[in-house]
This record gives C-alpha cells, structure tokens and sequence, in this order.
C-alpha cells in the first residue's frame, strides 16, 4: 500500500452538473477525512468518518455534498449542482484511532474546476 | 475551539541561510501540532509533529520545531535552505482524541533565492 490515493486528479465540470470523487485511504486505517482548501488558503475540514460511520460533518458541507463510506474502505464525495464557489482542491486523509499522534495521511487531491 | 495563525505569508531566504517560519495557536485542550510541506498541486507531505514529551521535535529534511507552551508557539526552523526547499507550509493543530482532524493555517511560501 503506497498511501492515500484520490481520483480524479482534475475535474473540471459545468456549473450545475454533479460530480463525484473518491478516496481509497491507507488499507488499515480505520479514519478518513475530507478536506477542501482554496486558493491561497490552508485546508479546511468537511467531515470524518470512522469505519463506515460519519462521525462529523462541518457547517461548510452544504446540503449539495454528500460523503458516503459504504464498507468502510473507500469514500466517495459527491457535490450536486455545482457553483463556481466548489472550485477548489479537495483532499482526502485516513488515519489509524488509537496511533495517537500519529496524525494524518494525506492524497494528491482531486482539483476541481466549475466553469 | 482551535486556531493557528502563520506570521508572513511569503518568507523569502538565500540558499544556506536561516530558515525561520512562524506559527502560532490557540486550542482549549493539550494540542498536537504539525507542520506540513505542499507543493504545487500535490498534497501535504508531514513535515514532523508534536505530541508529547520532548519539545525540541526533528524532522525530515532537516527541519525541526519547538513546541512553547508559554508562548504558544510552534516555530519551524532550519539552519541552511536549499533550493528544494521552495514551497508552501502549513501549521496545524488538533486535539489528541481525533489527531486527524485539523484546524490548518493560511500558510507560508517560502521561496529560496540562488
């Protein structure tokens, strides 16, 4: 296992289209985060789940997202009807509960462009 | 409730020199703090990170920070840039009961000139 990995790496979509992404985190690592950081911004976080459960949504996560992790492997996020405003870099990061310090790892991230 | 704040958002330094980026937090609870590199269009790469214990933390690269309680600070340091060093620079914290979940800075950009 080489570490979190996201795709696509680019989107670019029209606005008011859906798109969805995904995130298959480091194998053992129970946690996965989303995070979504704009342009001359840090990351900021969106929601959490650990196994299959979504354990915390930020109030930053519109109705339009939805995060799935249906067995508790990967992680799908979705946005419905894209706005110029969701362009941004989103990124995905897992990590082991109970490797306490330890920290995340992070992906590549999936950039998104709505035009 | 936690903050980091990263003084200067562009350091630029000479290849050998001092490097020096600073940050600062807030958090209501014992925090973990992490420095993360990005360059463009990847993700964050960990730089090192502070939990417990020792203060003084050392990691990849070179780099390495000290951990003030006193001063709130996590200051990254490290004693002689190299080109490859130009990126961008992350502070974080978060609390020990959930380490992945991070409240991230702005970010420095460091630049290295020849």
């Amino acid at each position: 296992d080489t570490g979190v990995s996201q795709d696509p790496r680019h989107k670019i979509t029209k606005r008011g289209q859906n798109v969805t992404f995904r995130c298959d985190p480091i194998s053992e690592h129970n946690r996965l985060y989303w995070y979504r950081q704009t342009l001359g911004q840090g990351p900021e976080f969106l929601t959490y789940f650990q196994n299959e459960a979504q354990l915390e949504k930020s109030r930053l996560l519109s109705d339009r997202f939805s995060a799935e992790r249906p067995k508790g492997s990967f992680s799908t996020l979705e946005i419905q009807r894209t706005e110029q405003g969701d362009s941004a870099m989103y990124l995905c990061a897992s990590s082991l509960e109970g490797a306490k310090g330890i920290g995340a790892f992070f992906g590549q991230g999936t950039r998104l462009t709505v035009v | 409730a936690q903050s980091v704040t990263q003084l200067g958002s562009h350091v630029s330094v000479s290849e050998g020199a001092l490097v020096l980026l600073r940050c600062n937090y807030s958090s209501s609870v014992p925090p973990y703090l992490f420095w993360y590199v990005q360059y463009p269009n990847q993700g964050l790469q960990l730089l090192l990170k502070y939990t417990t214990g020792a203060t003084l933390v050392k990691g990849i690269n070179g780099f390495e920070a000290e951990f003030k309680k006193s001063e709130t600070s996590f200051h990254l340091t490290k004693p002689s840039a190299h080109m490859s060093d130009a990126a961008e620079y992350f502070c974080a914290v978060s609390g020990s009961t959930n380490a992945g979940k991070s409240t991230f800075g702005d970010g420095t950009t460091l630049t290295v000139k020849p």
